[in-house]
């Protein structure tokens, strides 16, 4: 089992529509979670982290469900802007010190 | 700040040339990292850095060698580069562990043919 899962898409909607990824990690010790936001041929930006009471910021809302192992993004009210491949994110509590570990992201499109 | 920078944005090496990436960050972070990724594939750890003389293996390690002398500078150094090592090399920074944000270079698009 890869130790990060995200459906690849690309997820195609149009403008206006909420759209949710879904992310599931193998280690149940992971105590940090994040998405983060990566455009085409651009590196990656911290979107935002997610808390086990769940957050929001603006149109986007992060959910942690820890007994499962799954942590959500859900994006209302689609805009072009939207458009970008987004990444979960969670933290390896191995060895000396805590490394991060990316899933392959997921691919949305927001269509005019 | 400009943050993190990577230098060269590009680079087209032979197979079995050398070269060093260079990775600067002007946040007087700690820990400092190295990535790569592939084409449909996840950011993968090469070295990661502590802080300025303390560096450490990552998932990917072989065929890379990195340094840090000061806590700005992080370089990476292909030896004998091979065309496995196609790919994009991220260089990124945090204050602290993985609790706290990195921030990353713009990356730098390698390839070896």
């Amino acid at each position: 089992r890869k130790e990060v899962e995200q459906d690849p898409g690309p997820f195609n909607v149009p403008e206006g529509a909420t759209v949710a990824f879904n992310c599931t990690y193998s280690n149940s010790a992971s105590q940090s979670f994040f998405w983060y936001r990566q455009d085409c041929r651009k590196e990656p930006k911290l979107l935002m982290s997610v808390y086990s009471s769940g957050n929001e910021d603006g149109r986007f809302t992060a959910q942690l469900n820890r007994a499962s192992q799954y942590i959500s993004l859900l994006i209302r009210d689609s805009k072009l802007s939207d458009s970008a491949t987004y990444l979960c994110v969670v933290n390896d509590l191995g060895g000396a010190t805590n490394k991060l570990i990316f899933g392959t992201g997921t691919l949305l499109a927001v269509q005019p | 700040n400009a943050g993190v920078t990577q230098t060269p944005k590009f680079r087209i090496l032979k197979i079995g040339q050398s070269m060093t990436l260079q990775c600067a960050q002007d946040m007087n972070h700690n820990y400092m990292y190295w990535y790569r990724q592939d084409p449909g594939m996840g950011l993968k750890l090469i070295y990661y850095s502590v802080g300025a003389g303390i560096t450490d293996k990552g998932e990917v390690p072989n065929g890379y060698n990195v340094s840090r002398s000061t806590t700005e500078d992080f370089p990476l150094r292909l030896e004998l580069a091979a065309p496995s090592q196609t790919s994009v090399y991220f260089c990124a920074s945090s204050y602290s562990s993985s609790g706290n944000e990195q921030y990353f270079g713009p990356g730098t698009r390698l390839t070896v043919t």
